[in-house]
């Protein structure tokens, strides 16, 4: 199994649509976990970090299933401006380590 | 006020040349990172350093060597260019001890 896993996509949904997307790790261990966005050419950004009672950020929300080791992220009303690519992190026990999913892209047809 | 910010944006060489790019941050974070993104859009670390010390060493060639001469600034330098090399490089800079990272514009390297 890979350290981090996420499906590539791409996503093609609707203006308006709920989207949702998770990533998978394989060390269960493992102790903190962020959502980035990444647009076309550009560098990664900071979207979210994931805590373990799940969070809410507007229009965004990140939950951590530890039993099942994934992570995941909801966008609801989508908007054509959250087209982009959705990199999970995950940060191993060790600490020292990031590593990076490959990332999910995302498209919100008008 | 750029908070982190790479030199050059584009840079396209020849192979077997040796080239620098160079990353300042001005937050005050005392860790910083480079990362190499392929074509095929894998952001993999290399290289990270806490307060010009290097800590994280991932499986990157010894032509890789950064140089870190004060906590703000990290620089990349590359031996004898490959093909292979061909890729956007990514710096970063994270608080001591956070994970949260802020990235640079990226310096897109082509190799001829």
């Amino acid at each position: 199994r890979k350290e981090v896993e996420q499906d590539p996509g791409p996503f093609n949904v609707p203006e308006g649509a709920t989207v949702a997307f998770n990533c998978t790790y394989s060390n269960s261990a493992s102790q903190s976990f962020f959502w980035y966005r990444q647009d076309c050419r550009k560098e990664p950004k900071l979207l979210m970090s994931v805590y373990s009672s799940g969070n809410e950020d507007g229009r965004f929300t990140a939950q951590l299933n530890r039993a099942s080791q994934y992570i995941s992220l909801l966008i609801r009303d989508s908007k054509l401006s959250d087209s982009a690519t959705y990199l999970c992190v995950v940060i191993p026990p060790w600490g020292d380590k990031i590593i990076f999913g490959k990332g999910t892209r995302l498209h919100i047809l008008p | 006020d750029t908070a982190v910010s790479q030199t050059p944006k584009y840079l396209v060489t020849q192979m077997g040349n040796d080239k620098s790019i160079k990353c300042e941050q001005n937050l005050g974070h005392d860790t910083m990172y480079w990362y190499k993104q392929d074509s095929k859009k894998f952001l993999k670390i290399m290289f990270s350093y806490n307060n010009k010390e290097l800590i994280i060493n991932e499986t990157v060639p010894n032509r890789f060597s950064p140089k870190s001469p004060d906590k703000a600034h990290l620089n990349l330098h590359i031996n004898s260019l490959e093909l292979g090399d061909s890729a956007v490089y990514f710096c970063a800079s994270s608080r001591r001890g956070g994970h949260e990272q802020y990235f640079g514009p990226g310096t897109r390297l082509t190799v001829t």
